[in-house]
């Protein structure tokens, strides 16, 4: 059972847009920046969102992440076939004193 | 741009000691502006950090995994390693590598990831 908590998949059609919930606790999201991952099939996760709502370069801008309180969320707009894969949320954790993840959310493109 | 590439054997038997290293290539594991990470996602499940070294030696472990884990590092071969003892199948997994800032705690960059069996 992940320390972070994703709903297990989310569908939506294509040019619309869907949002990846991610919750957690103050000593995790609610104390340290969350970090979003994406990982399509048989690949390595890909640093998606960091410090909550920055883009790495290279990153499409359709992708944004929030913030707020012990939870956050990562929207994706203008959907594409080719953004189906697992999104990862991470965040510190002062109490493991390392990295935690979300059990990851499937999303399919109808 | 960095690179960084998983090795080592594909089939540990159970009981026995997992052992790979990652080789980072275009850019200096000695630079001392980040941390290196083993982390390792079972099939069809989610991600687990495994723990971290930094240059100067310095390693976190997760609790769960720290009796069983060693994180080393080797300058000299721009590589780091990771050995982790008494296995059993629930070891088996994909494991990756991955770098993190030192001002953040966020993977940017990660190894394409190596799978380990754990079997008899």
């Amino acid at each position: 059972q992940s320390v972070l908590t994703q709903p297990p998949s989310v569908s939506e059609a294509p040019r619309q847009r869907v949002t990846i919930s991610c919750s957690g606790s103050s000593s995790n999201i609610g104390n340290n920046a969350v970090n979003w991952y994406q990982q399509l099939p048989g690949k390595a996760p890909k640093l998606l969102i960091y410090y909550d709502d920055l883009l790495p370069s290279g990153v499409s801008d359709r992708f944004s992440g929030s913030k707020s309180g012990t939870s956050a969320s990562l929207a994706i707009s203008g959907l594409q076939s080719e953004d189906e894969a697992d999104y990862y949320c991470a965040a510190w954790d002062d109490r493991l004193n390392g990295p935690v993840f979300g059990g990851g959310t499937k999303l399919t493109v109808l | 741009q960095v690179q960084l590439q998983e090795s080592g054997p594909g089939l540990v038997k159970p009981s026995q000691t997992l052992s790979l290293t990652c080789t980072v290539s275009g850019g200096s594991i000695s630079s001392g502006s980040y941390y290196w990470s083993w982390i390792r996602q079972p099939a069809g499940k989610g991600l687990e950090w495994i723990g971290r070294i930094y240059t100067s030696g310095s390693t976190n472990y997760n609790p769960s995994l720290k009796s069983r884990v060693t994180i080393s590092v080797d300058t000299s071969k721009n590589q780091f390693s990771l050995k982790l003892s008494s296995v059993t199948a629930a070891d088996t997994a994909v494991y990756y590598c991955a770098r993190a800032p030192m001002n953040g705690d966020y993977f940017d960059y990660w190894g394409q990831g190596t799978l380990v069996t754990v079997s008899s």
